[in-house]
């Protein structure tokens, strides 16, 4: 199993541009997370989803949007970027006990 | 709304010797999960150890333990025999039972960095 996969690692975007960050996992989670880390602090969650077709706000969800058509794929789309989104965003995921969240290896993105 | 606090910005320790730790949780649930997890600098987030707040058996893994102190609401972790490896960013993190709407959402403190001198 490849766990929790995203993709780019980094980028750099310029203030207003869109990207879609990518997660999939392979584990058959139902319950899949986007949290971002910013410098020296802890994770924050942006977004969460409990399934296919369900999605719920997390703590800090503005200036992003989720979707969740499949159980594997959970997308995260920044739509015009701001210095403030300049952060680690990490997907994770986690079966029906949530014993354990697995984590992607994160995507690091600055936006100038 | 539940709150994780780590009160140690930075920890050091010596090779070979103990270190702990702390993190202490603001929660008004009985029943809840509480977890330690590890970031080197790889950024990977790795889970250390985990705990059932119904337990009052502290759990431990290898030369991870913790101290649950579950009326104190204090979690604290101790690494015994301390390797250049152990070097990284612990975080604290808590989540409610698996019933309701918690949806397995964690919460977590702002992170120990944790130096390991040979």
């Amino acid at each position: 199993n490849a766990g929790v996969t995203q993709t780019p690692k980094f980028r750099i975007l310029k203030i207003g541009q869109s990207m879609t960050l990518q997660c999939a996992q392979d584990m058959n989670h139902n319950y899949m997370y986007w949290y971002r880390q910013d410098p020296g602090m802890g994770l924050k969650l942006i977004y969460y989803s409990v399934g296919a077709g369900i999605t719920d706000k997390g703590e800090v969800p503005n200036g992003y949007n989720v979707s969740r058509s499949t159980t594997e794929d959970f997308p995260l789309r920044l739509e015009l970027a701001a210095p403030s989104q300049t952060s680690v965003y990490f997907c994770a995921s986690t079966g029906w006990t949530g014993n354990e969240q697995f984590f992607g290896p994160g995507t690091r993105l600055t936006v100038l | 709304a539940q709150t994780v606090t780590q009160s140690q910005p930075e920890m050091s320790v010596q090779e070979a010797e103990t270190v702990t730790l702390s993190c202490t949780y603001d929660t008004s649930e009985s029943d809840y999960y509480l977890f330690w997890y590890k970031q080197p600098p790889s950024r990977q987030m790795i889970l250390v150890i985990r705990q059932e707040a119904y337990k009052q058996q502290n759990a431990t893994e290898n030369r991870f333990s913790v101290n649950f102190q579950k009326a104190a609401k204090s979690f604290s972790l101790k690494i015994s025999d301390s390797q250049l490896g152990d070097a990284a960013m612990y975080f604290c993190a808590y989540r409610p039972s698996s019933g309701g709407t918690s949806y397995g959402k964690l919460t977590f403190g702002q992170g120990t960095i944790l130096t390991v001198h040979p």
